[in-house]
């Protein structure tokens, strides 16, 4: 069955402290892996997809990477406006255009 | 940019009651979605539409249905509204191939 984790649930990180989000996912054939960016009270904001394992995508703090088994998210010197959940998602080869399968989420905290 | 419009932030209604949950895009997308979220368990597909009058089941159908009249309208209906329907619910869209999906800002419905 196809399956995305996430890790850690929640961080909280002091400003300027960098660290990574991990996605670990499993699934027959990827087509492509979805990084999202959701504050409260509002629905996701795309970030960046990946598609193949050694590819690589960055947005200003933001580094995504892939393997053939998880994503990292690296966040560079983060600053409180960085505080948000991120979401990582899936598609699988063979699955209906689109279908996306989620993660629960990292909420990240960083403190000024 | 892309938008995604709910029509209602926040709706409250009564076990039994007939909602309707209204999503409008503005870029002529051939594909549209609808998931909701809970705590603990990310976002899980509801249905979703590649084409005018066109539909497909998602994860979790059950006790739900959906119409797609025009293009860019998608609503989601419960038939009879349960106190486990109780969630957020957000709509997505994006193109036919395998561009990422921009949501709307979602509904938090309270079924009481």
């Amino acid at each position: 069955e196809d399956q995305v984790t996430q890790s850690p649930e929640a961080l909280r990180l002091q400003e300027g402290e960098s660290s990574s989000l991990n996605c670990s996912y499993t699934v027959s054939g990827l087509r492509g892996l979805f990084w999202y960016r959701q504050d409260p009270g509002k629905g996701p904001e795309f970030l960046f997809t990946l598609y193949s394992a050694g590819e690589e995508k960055e947005k200003e703090r933001l580094k995504a990477t892939l393997t053939k088994k998880e994503s990292f998210l690296h966040i560079t010197a983060p600053k409180p406006e960085d505080s948000a959940t991120y979401l990582c998602a899936v598609q699988a080869r063979g699955g209906a255009t689109n279908k996306l399968i989620f993660g629960t989420g990292t909420l990240l905290a960083v403190q000024p | 940019d892309v938008k995604v419009t709910q029509s209602s932030r926040y709706l409250v209604k009564r076990t039994g009651e007939k909602v309707f949950l209204e999503c409008v895009q503005d870029m002529d997308h051939e594909n549209m979605f609808w998931y909701r979220q809970d705590p603990g368990l990310g976002l899980r597909l509801i249905y979703f539409s590649y084409d005018v009058k066109m539909k497909e089941k998602g994860d979790i159908p059950e006790g739900y249905s959906v119409s797609r009249e025009k293009k860019e309208r998608f609503s989601l209906i419960l038939e009879s509204a349960s106190t486990n329907q109780t969630s957020m619910y957000l709509c997505a869209s994006t193109t036919g191939d395998y561009s990422p999906l921009h949501f709307g800002n979602g509904t938090r419905l309270t079924v009481t």
